[in-house]
């Protein structure tokens, strides 16, 4: 089993809905967790940071599941600059951060 | 705002050069990183390096090596470039809480 894993899309999604997506995590002594959201050709750039159950920040909600190791991000009201690939991050030894391959996500009009 | 800068966008060498590529962070942090980036991997951690003079292998360090001679400055080495290092180069640095800032990356094409 991956240490992290996303499904990799792409989610087709139209204007306006609301689309959630799943990353799970194989090390259970994971306290923090990442979603980054990097644009096509573009580096990562930080979403949001999960540290207890969950965060929301405006349309975007991030919620950690410790007994089943899963992590979510839901976005509501989709807007067409959404369109990106997120990428869910746990972090691992010695500062480092372990990367999933990311969910490309396309917000049609 | 953490600014980091990478030498090149976009670099293409023949196989066999060695190359250079040349990673700045403005936020004095102590902890940077390369990765590459190819489809349908996600990012895997070339090297990463603690402190000046400090480093570490990360998943993937064959073929690579890395040099830090200044805090602010994090260099990675392709001692002799080969097609298979076609890639997409992402330098990053640890800020607080263990988020990483990236350099806008270097897509590398090795002929």
């Amino acid at each position: 089993r991956k240490e992290v894993e996303q499904d990799p899309g792409p989610f087709n999604v139209p204007e306006g809905a609301t689309v959630a997506f799943n990353c799970t995590y194989s090390n259970s002594a994971s306290q923090s967790f990442f979603w980054y959201r990097q644009d096509c050709r573009k580096e990562p750039k930080l979403l949001m940071s999960v540290y207890s159950s969950g965060n929301e920040d405006g349309r975007f909600t991030a919620q950690l599941n410790r007994a089943s190791q899963y992590i979510s991000l839901l976005i509501r009201d989709s807007k067409l600059s959404d369109s990106a690939t997120y990428l869910c991050v746990v972090p691992g030894s010695n500062y480092q951060l372990i990367w999933g391959a990311g969910t490309k996500l396309i917000i049609k009009p | 705002d953490v600014k980091v800068t990478q030498s090149s966008r976009y670099l293409v060498k023949r196989t066999g050069e060695k190359v250079f590529l040349e990673c700045v962070q403005d936020m004095d942090h102590e902890n940077m990183f390369w990765y590459r980036q190819d489809p349908g991997l996600g990012l895997r951690l070339i090297y990463f390096s603690y402190d000046v003079k400090m480093k570490e292998k990360g998943d993937i360090p064959e073929g690579y090596s890395v040099s830090r001679e200044k805090k602010e400055r994090f260099s990675l080495i392709l001692e002799s470039a080969s097609t298979n290092q076609t890639s997409m180069y992402l330098c990053a640095s640890r800020g607080p809480a263990d988020t990483q800032y990236f350099g806008p990356g270097t897509r590398l094409t090795v002929l």
